[in-house]
This record gives C-alpha cells, structure tokens and sequence, in this order.
C-alpha cells in the first residue's frame, strides 16, 4: 500500500497565523483527503482533495478556513487559516488506491495555537 | 457529522484475554474497516469487510460485517501487550469514510 509522509509532524503557532501543511504520496492515489482529530477524539473528514480543482468540504468545513491544494496524483497541501486555539487538533492526510479501498494514512500533524 | 456508536469506549484487560468491541450505526455501509491508532501515528488498517456476513481474520483479529450492514465486531484473541491502543471502526459509503467513536484498549501485564 501507498506510503504517505506529512510534513510538519508537529507545530506551535501564533493564533491569528496560518499554517500550510504538506502530504505526499509515495505512489500515485485516486482520491486524497483531509481530516481533523480532535483531542481524545475520533477523526472528522474535512475534505476531499480533488487533482486540478477545488476540493469537496464536508458540512461545517469551508474553504477560506481550509484552503486546499492537489495539484498532481502524488501531492495536496491543507492550509489552517487564521488559526485560534480552537483549531489545535491533529491533522491527518489519507489516500485510497484504485477501488481496493485500502485507506492508508499519513502520521498526522499535531498543531497546537496559542 | 455522523459518528459511528463503539462499545466499550475503553477496556483494561489482563494480558493472554480475548478482547471483543463492535460498532453500530443507523445508516447501512457497503465496506467496514477496523484501524488501530498508536500515540502519534495515524491510523493503520487492520482489517476490511466488504460483504454482509463476512468473517475475516488476520492472525489473533477477526471481525465480522454485520447482516444488516449497520454494525460491525472485531475480536482480538490472546490480547499482547503491544495489543495498546485505540481502536476505531469506520463505515464506508461511496469513496468517504465515517469513523466510530473509537475503543481504547489497555493490555495488563
């Protein structure tokens, strides 16, 4: 299964900032999304990262907040904008192989805003 | 959005215990997956079910796809130490995946 590395793997940031957050795919993926973990909770998809368009939001995710980038098969960035200390979650990359559905996932970018 | 119900929300067992949590939800999915989460690791794939009344195993796991698409079970047989973690469920209904609300599972030595 695909490899997929994120970068940072952690940071502390300013509120008010933003901060880009980079996954990259050791192979090429159909689909790749973005979710949010919550301290102590389960994972919430933010989004669908679409190759060459903008991406899909779940319901209560928006793009000036997450503006998100795919501008090939192997790469997408996640931006948290604005950033307050109620964004300070972890953020998970994933992507899915053709239609095995082998979900694999990036290890995750702790942020933490003071 | 939707969250998938897990049960039991943690469980502290003695080491050699066979380990059973399931998920349930109101909306039927066509493929349940189990992963495990470790402390700063995302969550790693454990098992797929992609039919109803499908029983799969992987070495000491096995889980099982529920008949009426709605629920799911995953048993961990002869629980190790390296057995820690928190477990989540997660329904798949087209190309998204809903997460359960996760089981943590502490292994006594």
């Amino acid at each position: 299964s695909a490899v997929i590395s994120q970068k940072p793997s952690r940071d502390i940031c300013q509120r008010g900032t933003s901060l880009t957050i980079q996954c990259q795919v050791d192979s090429q993926v159909t689909m790749m999304f973005w979710y949010r973990q919550q301290p102590g909770q389960s994972l919430t998809l933010i989004a669908t990262a679409n190759q060459g368009s903008e991406a899909t939001y779940e319901s209560g995710f928006v793009i000036d907040k997450f503006p998100i980038s795919r501008p090939n098969l192997t790469f997408s960035t996640l931006t948290v904008s604005n950033m307050s200390p109620e964004d300070s979650s972890i953020y998970l990359c994933s992507g899915v192989e053709g239609i095995s559905f082998g979900y694999t996932f990036g290890s995750g970018t702790r942020l933490t805003v003071v | 959005g939707q969250q998938l119900n897990q049960s039991p929300q943690s469980m502290f067992i003695q080491e050699g215990e066979d380990v059973s949590m399931n998920c349930t939800s109101s909306s039927i999915f066509n493929t349940w997956l189990w992963y495990k989460q470790d402390p700063g690791e995302g969550p790693v794939l454990l098992i797929a079910l992609y039919k109803a009344g499908e029983l799969t195993s992987n070495g000491r796991l096995t889980a099982q796809f529920g008949i009426t698409r709605k629920d799911s079970f995953l048993n961990i047989s002869a629980s190790i130490p390296s057995d820690v973690g928190i477990y989540f469920c997660a329904g798949q209904l087209g190309n998204k995946l809903t997460f359960g609300t996760g089981t943590q599972l502490k292994v006594e030595l």
